[in-house]
């Protein structure tokens, strides 16, 4: 069975770091592309980054850009996301996902996500 | 970045009802449309890919159309379970853009 659990979310200061991890099972990790997908408080999605399943392809939304950096540990089956210079409007639901095959364009699997909170 | 226009933002719609959701683009993406169901707490559950793929254990009354700019998400025979908010999202172009969402309620 598929599973992305994420974790390392929590509430932190404007202009402060978090690390979101996202630890994959069920699947052959290192042929998957990796996403991580944001979703503010009743708002909408948001694509936030991507990786290739080498980590040689790696892109970013424009609003994190230089503040954000995504990596993957293809032997730890795990993703993460690398957050600084946070902002109120970074506050959100972080969602690790999974596109369903190299160029498949589409997400297959999500995780459940994990809470950051940007608060003074 | 490739815009994504849903509409209608909200329906209300009774059991047994036939909803039309539509997404326009800002420019062609040919195929690379996704449809997404969420419902509240919930992660996004994928509905079709492709336009028009309907997504493994997904049930027959949802389809999907369109290419280029204008697509449109069907459900046939609303039931109880299909209660939720809908997305779209294009897949044809970094950043990867979802539509602002149709929130599907009964009436």
């Amino acid at each position: 069975e598929v599973q992305l659990v994420e974790s390392g979310g929590g509430v932190v200061q404007p202009g402060g770091s978090l690390r979101l991890s996202c630890a994959a099972s069920g699947f052959t990790f290192s042929t998957f592309p990796m996403y991580w997908v944001r979703q503010a408080p009743g708002r909408g999605l948001d694509y936030v980054s991507a990786i290739s399943p080498d980590g040689g392809f790696i892109n970013y939304a424009s609003s994190v850009q230089g503040r954000f950096t995504i990596s993957r540990d293809n032997s730890k089956n795990t993703v993460y996301l690398q957050m600084g210079s946070l902002r109120a409007e970074d506050m959100a639901v972080y969602y690790c996902v999974r596109e369903a095959g190299l160029s498949a364009r589409f997400f297959d699997y999500w995780g459940q996500g994990t809470v950051v909170t940007v608060s003074s | 970045d490739i815009q994504l226009t849903q509409s209608p933002s909200f329906l209300s719609a009774s059991v047994g009802d036939r909803v039309t959701i539509t997404c326009r683009a800002s420019q062609g993406i040919s195929s690379y449309l996704v449809w997404y169901q969420q419902k509240p707490g919930k992660a996004p559950k994928v509905l079709i890919y492709a336009a028009s793929t309907l997504q493994s254990g997904v049930p027959s009354r949802f389809s999907g159309s369109g290419s280029g700019t204008e697509f449109t998400l069907t459900i046939n025979s609303l039931q109880p379970e299909d209660f939720a908010t809908y997305f779209c999202q294009q897949f044809n172009s970094f950043p990867m853009t979802f539509g602002l969402g149709t929130k599907v309620e009964i009436k």
